[in-house]
């Protein structure tokens, strides 16, 4: 079956490390995104992807980089310069096929302590 | 203004009720219109897609006002497992989705 793998599940990391979080797709999708939601809160975009070798800062992108070597894969590092990066981490993606809807992976649970 | 926003919530209701979910959107050029639900800690999860002439799945029926800007969720008969946060999400063709804040959902026994 066609998805979205995000890991680890979870991820606990000693402040100033920096962390990078998996994301790997196989619906053959275009476009890859990255968002943060805090306890209670929505979500807020940190970077997209719409082709290979290319991508764009969201509303919250300091502190994170990404890189897109692939179509399938869509990393996400959390350097040390990310001042509260305790949060739940959302990768998901989509076809640029209007009408198409995003899809999610399960997520990464980042505690940094 | 944000771009979508949403019923502030949280909407406590018991078995059986009908229960519905107001979204407005802000942007004109907005062209694709989704539901999702997302459980306490998990990701979200595609609820339904919205269509011009209005659409129904089951229990559930979603309408698309694009003269109003206005989308609405209807659950009728809820059940417990319908307890969640219900999201708005919008897109413009060619751009990111965008996500409205959420409105959390209670069914109560």
């Amino acid at each position: 079956d066609g998805g979205i793998t995000q890991s680890p599940k979870y991820l606990f990391r000693k402040e100033g490390q920096n962390v990078t979080l998996s994301c790997e797709q196989n619906l053959n999708h275009d476009a890859m995104y990255w968002y943060r939601q805090d306890p209670g809160q929505g979500l807020r975009l940190i970077y997209y992807s719409q082709i290979v070798n290319d991508f764009q800062k969201g509303d919250i992108a300091e502190g994170y980089s990404v890189s897109r070597e692939k179509k399938e894969s869509f990393p996400l590092t959390v350097t040390s310069a990310q001042k509260n990066p305790t949060a739940f981490y959302l990768c998901a993606s989509s076809s640029e096929t209007l009408g198409t809807p995003l899809h999610f992976g399960n997520g990464t649970r980042l505690t940094v302590t | 203004r944000k771009e979508v926003e949403q019923d502030p919530g949280p909407f406590n209701v018991p078995e059986g009720a009908t229960v519905a979910f107001n979204c407005t959107y802000s942007n004109s050029a907005s062209q694709s219109f989704f539901w999702y639900r997302q459980d306490c800690r998990k990701e979200p999860k595609l609820l339904m897609s919205v269509y011009s002439s209005g659409n129904e799945d089951g229990r559930f029926t979603a309408q698309l006002n694009r003269a109003s800007q206005y989308i609405s969720l209807l659950i009728r008969d809820s059940k417990l497992s319908d307890s969640a946060t219900y999201l708005c999400v919008v897109r413009h063709y060619g751009q990111n989705f965008v996500f409205g804040p959420g409105t959390r959902l209670s069914v109560l026994p």
